[in-house]
């Protein structure tokens, strides 16, 4: 069964700790992996990866693929209360799209 | 604003009864997506339309339908609904299409079956 799966679920850290967030997948024919934030309402896109071993990097934000493990770490240093949300990673493969539970990061003070 | 707009924001109905959700992709994107959010569920994609035509089908059940028209809107129509149902329905846009793009998710439409 194709599926995606991140981890942890919740993290809390204190401003200015660097955390590392976990996306492993099993799907067939995979075509890529994107990660997203959401806050209050509406995802937004971070990243989209489909080249095994290139980072890409914004700001204070870097994501890398790993496919022959078949996992992808988003990071985040420096964190800060605005980085408060849930992280979504998502994984195409064939015609369809399949998105992790997510893991809930709290940034305190 | 991701450029992308969803009607209507709420929607509360009752089991059984049939519901339209619209979406207006952002200016020159040809691709629309509808997904479902449950708190049990989590994000699940359910269909994608490319410039009037299906692109890609997802975990949509046989009761939901969705239609992209010639000026690029599209409407998910969800029918004989039932408790389960309700959600947050988001619609997103990308300019192609392909596993390149960009997705910009609209604001959502949350609803609420009685």
């Amino acid at each position: 069964e194709d599926k995606v799966v991140q981890s942890p679920l919740s993290l809390v850290v204190h401003e200015g700790d660097t955390v590392t967030l976990n996306c492993s997948y099993e799907v067939t024919n995979f075509r890529s992996l994107l990660w997203y934030k959401q806050e209050k309402k509406a995802p937004t896109f971070l990243f989209m990866l489909t080249s095994s071993g290139i980072e890409k990097k914004s700001g204070r934000l870097s994501s890398i693929l790993d496919k022959k493990e078949l996992f992808s770490i988003l990071n985040i240093t420096a964190t800060q209360t605005g980085d408060s949300a849930i992280y979504l990673c998502a994984v195409t493969f064939n015609n369809d799209m399949r998105f992790g539970a997510g893991t809930r990061l709290t940034v305190k003070p | 604003d991701s450029g992308v707009t969803q009607t209507p924001k709420h929607l509360i109905t009752a089991t059984g009864q049939r519901v339209t959700l619209r979406c207006s992709p952002r200016s020159g994107d040809l691709s629309v997506y509808w997904y479902q959010q449950s708190l049990d569920q989590g994000l699940q994609f359910l269909i994608q339309y490319y410039n009037g035509e299906e692109r890609a089908k997802g975990n949509i059940l046989e009761r939901f339908s969705a239609q992209q028209f010639p000026d690029l809107h599209s409407e998910l129509n969800l029918s004989s609904l039932e408790l389960g149902d309700s959600a947050l329905y988001f619609c997103a846009s990308s300019p192609k299409g392909v596993a390149a793009d960009t997705q910009y998710f609209g604001p959502g439409t949350r609803l609420t079956v009685l």
